[in-house]
Order: structure tokens, then sequence, then C-alpha cells
């Protein structure tokens, strides 16, 4: 069975960072891309970006792309999303997702990161 | 940024009605290999979004028949006929032919 859980967030201070990481299972995780995806309280979704299988490519919406950074360890089937320089627009619940040749067929549960003092 | 303008923002039907949700894309989502990039999500309340439809009208696995997608260049339209109450939710398009990859802002479909 495909999962994917996602872990690191929690409530921290503007301008800080955080590092959330996305821990998968039941799927070869080095075979595919994966990607973030975002949802503010309330609102739509927002893509931030995907990688691909060996961290050749990573692509971020413009917006976010001095902010975040992704990256995976095939070793530990794990995907990361560094976020620095942290504002209360990036409070919302963070997503990963596997990409299958264009669409996000499998979602983690998300998990909520808050930006307050 | 390629947008995509969703309409309704939402629908209230009596279950076993047919619903129907239009995107609109700012640019044609055909890519140069011939296809188009559009899917449709559903994020039921609380919980993850999940695929329905990629590729303007290939229902992912599992998917009931009654979704259908369908549409071409920039105008497109998921039909859910004989909605059920496992239907209801806010529905996303989303397309992955330009870069940025964008998402629709949404129509929420409720019980009248």
């Amino acid at each position: 069975e495909v999962k994917l859980v996602e872990s690191g967030g929690g409530l921290v201070q503007p301008g800080r960072s955080l590092k959330l990481s996305c821990a998968a299972s039941g799927f070869s995780f080095n075979d595919y891309w994966m990607g973030w995806v975002r949802q503010a309280p309330g609102k739509g979704l927002e893509w931030i970006g995907e990688i691909n299988q060996d961290s050749s490519t990573i692509n971020y919406t413009p917006s976010l792309k001095d902010k975040f950074t992704i990256s995976r360890d095939n070793a530990q089937n794990t995907l990361y999303l560094q976020m620095s320089k942290l504002g209360s627009e990036d409070t919302a619940i963070y997503y990963c997702a596997r990409d299958d040749d264009g669409y996000y067929s499998w979602w983690g549960q998300g998990v909520m990161v808050t930006v307050s003092s | 940024d390629v947008v995509l303008t969703q309409t309704p923002v939402s629908l209230s039907v009596t279950l076993g009605d047919q619903a129907s949700i239009s995107c609109r894309s700012s640019q044609s989502l055909e890519y140069s290999d011939g296809y188009t990039y559009l899917e449709w999500y559903l994020q039921k309340p609380g919980q993850s979004p999940q695929l329905l439809i990629y590729e303007v009208s290939n229902r992912f696995s599992g998917v009931p028949d009654r979704f259908i997608g369908s549409g071409s260049g920039t105008d497109f339209t998921l039909k859910i006929s004989r909605v059920e109450p496992e239907d209801l939710g806010v529905y996303y398009c989303f397309q992955a032919t330009h870069d940025p990859p964008t998402f629709g802002g949404g129509t929420k479909l409720e019980l009248k």
C-alpha cells in the first residue's frame, strides 16, 4: 500500500526556518518525481514545486523559489521541504504527493505549519 | 502563470442530480507532445485531495464512471452524473502543461 506521511510541522516564529519531511513507503520511491502542495486555512491549493528521481531537476513556483528548497534522500525514502524566512503567509497545510507522469496520484495526509509570534 | 478560472464557485445539488463544473484556462493547455495535462481533484471535508481525472478525460483507478471529464484547448468540464453523498467537497482543476503548474480556485459541491 502506498503511504506518504508528512512530519516536522508546528508553530514557528516569523523569520525562522523549518524543515518538513515526507516518508514514503509501499512503492519504489526512487522511480518517481515527488512534489509539494500547500493550502492556507480556508483557501485553495497552491503548487510549491517538485523534484525528479535523482534530484537533478527541481522546479519551483517562482514566488517561493528563494525561500523554499526541495530535496530527497532515496536511501531513506524521504522527501524534504526546507522553508526559510517564514512569514504569516506561509501558514498552511503542506502536502507531499507522488507524481505519476504529470498527475498526483497519491497524497499524504498533510502537516500543519503555523507562523506566528 | 497560467490562470485557471473555475465556475461556479459553489454548486448546490440534490442527490441523484447531475453537476457540471467549468475550468477555463488563460492559455491553451495542449502540450507540444500532443497531450493536454489538465487534471481534476476532489478534496472531501477534512481530507487530502484525491485525483479523479488526468489528461482531460482519463479516470484514475477506482474512480466511478459517473465522473466524466471533457474539453480541449482552454475550455474544460467535469460532469458528475447522479451525485452521491461521497461526491461532496471541493473540486479543483490543475494544469501541468505550463510552468509553473497551477490550480483553479475550486468549486464547492454541496447539498441543496
